[in-house]
């Protein structure tokens, strides 16, 4: 089941803060985060996985609420490098075999 | 270094021939996958291969053909392709089969089929 991203683009100006939602109807073991930007692969930012903490390194961040099923990614103080698509992708099981990704997130961010 | 590493990078070829992508690891993860991302940016799932064994096999047409000849190589084949084959194919590796290990992409082989 794909999980559903919100919203599908933000438009920023630099130094302002986003967040970004992850949400599925099945219950979630682990969820990742990803930014690809234009004509590059996507890159791994970061595992949040069931029963774990709040990750985050620098201004980037993100939560994960098992009962909801629902994982946030936050953008803080945002830079221009920051622009590209951001994607969730779920697994619902320990022994889960492969993610299943969101639609994507396009985050622009001008000066 | 390159991580993972894909060839071609762009093939365009037209309706009704074979392809092959090429993909390689030196990571020395255990899992590999093909994903396809289509015009909308969506990021399929096709297939995937721990340890030389497949372990997933997403709906996908009979005529995408992986192979695995050692878990550090994972090559794509593709017969009689059609217009709807036109998409970015991404390999990809991890350390683990399962949720917990990150993803490495390669560059992407960008398919246009005429």
């Amino acid at each position: 089941q794909q999980p559903v991203q919100s919203p599908q683009a933000v438009i920023l100006r630099e130094g302002e803060d986003a967040v970004i939602n992850c949400s599925s109807s099945k219950a979630l073991y682990s969820v990742h985060w990803y930014r690809q930007k234009h004509g590059e692969a996507p890159v791994f930012l970061m595992i949040l996985l069931k029963g774990g903490e709040q990750k985050g390194h620098e201004k980037i961040s993100a939560s994960f609420n098992e009962k909801k099923q629902q994982s946030s990614l936050y953008l803080t103080a945002s830079q221009l490098s920051y622009s590209g698509t951001y994607f969730c992708g779920t697994e619902s099981h320990q022994a889960g075999t492969a993610l299943i990704f969101g639609k994507g997130t396009t985050l622009s961010v001008s000066s | 270094d390159t991580a993972v590493s894909q060839t071609p990078k762009y093939l365009v070829t037209q309706m009704g021939n074979d392809k092959s992508i090429k993909c390689e690891q030196n990571l020395g993860h255990d899992t590999m996958y093909w994903y396809k991302q289509d015009s909308k940016k969506f990021l399929k799932i096709m297939f995937s291969y721990n340890n030389k064994e497949l372990i997933i096999n997403e709906t996908v047409p009979n005529r995408f053909s992986p192979k695995s000849p050692d878990k550090a190589h994972l090559n794509l084949h593709i017969n009689s392709l059609e217009l709807g084959d036109s998409a970015v194919y991404f390999c990809a590796s991890s350390q683990l089969r399962g949720p917990t290990s990150p993803l490495h992409f390669g560059n992407g082989t960008r398919l246009t089929v005429t």
